[in-house]
């Protein structure tokens, strides 16, 4: 069964750069079978789609984080990741990575989700 | 394309039937996904492609419509149902979710 995890820091200064990773496991990242995205919820509020690429593909951005934003495949090991530079409190939630299903393009396998906080 | 829930919130009782509109802002055909989520949980799909239903999902979820008109169903509402529903457009390369509905106990 297909498992993702993510891991990275908790807590982030102002204008840092967050950095993500996504454990896949399960299945290969280089599967014809998925998409990998990456979804955030800031506290108390709903779901923000950030990005998604297929492992052989170009990645897409959410335009309002788009200039702040990458998202890449490696699959050597297994895993994704994202990367937001510059960071504010307003990027403080909790950030999901998923994998899309090519059939039915839905996010079926999420992470259990790790909270980020920025403050100074 | 930007998807708007409605309502944003609801009260109901166990054994009532509750209905959950998104509508999409240009026409998705049918890419549209409807997950549940509960506190401190990850989001989880019950409805793919307009009115798929996941594999273990009860059948007292449904969903339906097409174009930018969409609805899910829940037939008899039960305690394990308060929770926050979303919906989700994949039809875009820039995919959007909605505000969220959340369910309540009358």
């Amino acid at each position: 069964q297909l498992q993702l995890q993510e891991t990275g820091p908790g807590l982030l200064k102002p204008s840092e750069t967050l950095s993500l990773t996504c454990n896949v496991s399960g299945d290969s990242i280089s599967s014809n079978n998925y998409y990998w995205g990456w979804i955030r919820q800031p506290p108390g509020k709903g779901l923000d789609w950030i990005g998604s690429l297929y492992y052989s593909g170009s990645p897409y951005y959410n335009p309002s984080l788009k200039s702040r934003l990458t998202i890449s495949v490696d699959a050597s090991k297994n895993q994704f990741s994202l990367k937001l530079s510059s960071v504010t409190a307003a990027d403080t939630a909790v950030y999901y990575c998923a994998a899309l299903a090519v059939r039915g393009f839905y996010f079926g396998n999420w992470g259990q989700g790790t909270l980020v906080t920025v403050s100074s | 394309i930007q998807v708007t829930q409605s309502p944003s919130s609801l009260s109901a009782s166990v054994g009532d039937r509750v209905t959950i509109t998104c509508r999409a802002s240009h026409s998705i055909s049918t890419y549209l996904n409807w997950y549940q989520q509960k506190p401190g949980k990850a989001p989880k799909i019950l409805i793919y492609a307009a009115s798929n239903l996941q594999s273990g999902v009860p059948s007292r979820f449904s969903g339906s419509g097409s174009g930018t008109d969409f609805t899910l169903t829940i037939s008899s509402l039960q305690p394990e149902d308060f929770a926050t529903y979303y919906c989700h457009q994949s039809y875009s390369t820039s995919q959007t979710f909605g505000q969220g509905t959340k369910v309540e106990i009358k």
